[in-house]
């Protein structure tokens, strides 16, 4: 069974600054999609990256990127310019491609923004 | 505008009652989760269903029960065997090959029970 770890329960910033989200997992696939989840107060889950494990060029969204390490099992999250709207609770996600396609999810980090 | 609704919102159980929490999605979509959510333990996968009238126990089945008579539409019922069942509940669906673009998530119910 896939586990997905998130090691960092908390993790501040200055606004304005980077901060990167921690993210390891355990599988023996070779083919699935990772991603990173944001749960603002509203608890709405919103999607904020994704990436196909065959893909090796890292995943980018605006001010969002990610580090894929597939030998590592490592898909780290970078914030650039953070910003007051970016505090929420984090969730690293991994999806099976063969099989019953459920998302395995980490513990969560909150990310507070300092202004 | 196509969406999950997740309802009631907030809900309280006695203890030794069931309660049923609704889930309704217009998006045509073939699958449809339950997560269970815990404050420093993520979510947790209680109940899935890939097709109409057919579903499968997640990680933390136990206490819970589902139907799915309708495609859009995945109840679930929290039993009085659940005994821990305070937490906030989320309901998402997914379409087949497009789960690889991430599920649709519902707004929550907050269970307490009183």
């Amino acid at each position: 069974a896939q586990t997905v770890t998130q090691s960092q329960p908390e993790m501040s910033v200055q606004e304005a600054e980077t901060v990167t989200l921690s993210c390891t997992y355990d599988t023996s696939e070779s083919d699935y999609y990772l991603f990173w989840y944001k749960q603002p107060p509203s608890r709405q889950m919103i999607l904020v990256i994704r990436q196909e494990a065959y893909k090796q060029q890292n995943a980018t969204e605006n001010r969002f990127s990610v580090n894929f390490q597939k030998a590592a099992k490592s898909f780290s999250l970078k914030i650039s310019d953070s910003q007051l709207g970016d505090a929420a609770m984090y969730f690293c996600a991994f999806l099976n491609v063969q099989g019953a396609q459920k998302l395995v999810f980490g513990q969560g980090t909150r990310l507070t923004i300092n202004p | 505008d196509g969406g999950i609704t997740q309802s009631p919102k907030y809900l309280f159980r006695k203890e030794g009652q069931n309660v049923t929490l609704s889930c309704e999605q217009n998006l045509n979509h073939d699958a449809m989760y339950w997560y269970r959510q815990d404050p420093g333990q993520g979510l947790r996968l209680i109940y899935y269903s890939q097709i109409v009238n057919d579903f499968q126990k997640g990680d933390i089945a136990e206490g819970y029960s589902v139907s799915r008579e309708k495609k859009e539409s995945f109840p679930l019922t929290v039993t009085s065997a659940q005994k821990n069942p305070t937490a906030f509940y989320l309901c998402a669906s997914s379409s087949g090959p497009s789960a690889n673009y991430g599920y649709t998530f519902g707004s929550g119910t907050r269970l307490t029970v009183v």
